[in-house]
């Protein structure tokens, strides 16, 4: 079985530009979630979808954050403009509806904003 | 207050010895808990599920007490393998989303 695909698996930009990451989830998985981990922290959620509608998106910034899954399928999330604090992993993961013991994560992309 | 907090660590043992690891959680709704293993640059990654009962693979104790909000993991006989960051997770509300503590590293020293 396929894991969850993350692209790019890193990128360094400078703050005030824009940036996106790109998720493919396992195949079947109607729930998605965005993940951000800042070094030393646990996974923060971000924004959490169900098919192709937001279930949660409380913890998102949403004046420089935004995600979306048009499809129900693969997702982008884009930040502009960036931060310098908006540097740190950002964790895809899927699973199966309700299913909390079914989460498998991608392998992250790593931004650092200079 | 944090929703879920664990020992700051980091834990730096010898081999075969055994470690505790707690973690507290504020929300008492809470319904599911796990704890994840993370390796350095690597993804988080189920290790096992807790259970008031009690619930053991192999080296691996984890316990729960719902009346205290208290998450515990044991790990008997520590390998140079069991060195990672050791994460205590919750899940609550109607979405079940996963709530992760920041995470206690353990270095095991041959």
């Amino acid at each position: 079985e396929a894991g969850v695909a993350q692209s790019p698996r890193y990128k360094i930009i400078e703050k005030r530009q824009s940036v996106a990451f790109w998720c493919n989830p396992i195949s079947g998985h109607a729930t998605l979630y965005w993940y951000q981990q800042i070094l030393g922290q646990g996974p923060k959620l971000l924004i959490q979808f169900q098919n192709n509608g937001v279930v949660d998106d409380s913890q998102l910034p949403k004046d420089r954050f935004s995600a979306e899954r048009l499809k129900g399928v693969d997702s982008t999330l884009k930040i502009q403009p960036a931060k310098l604090e908006d540097s740190a992993v950002y964790l895809c993961a899927s699973s199966l509806v309700g299913d909390s013991y079914g989460y498998t994560f991608g392998s992250g992309t790593r931004l650092t904003v200079v | 207050r944090k929703e879920v907090e664990q020992d700051p660590g980091p834990f730096n043992v010898p081999e075969g010895a055994t470690v505790a690891f707690n973690c507290t959680y504020s929300n008492s709704a809470s319904q599911s808990f796990f704890w994840y293993r993370q390796d350095c640059r690597k993804e988080p990654k189920l290790l096992m599920s807790v259970y008031s009962s009690g619930n053991e693979d192999g080296r691996f104790t984890a316990q729960l007490n719902r009346a205290s909000q208290y998450i515990s993991l044991l790990i008997r006989d520590s390998k140079l393998s069991d060195s990672a960051t050791y994460l205590c997770v919750v899940t609550s509300g109607s979405a079940r989303q996963l709530t992760f503590g920041s995470g206690t590293q353990l270095t095991v020293l041959p």
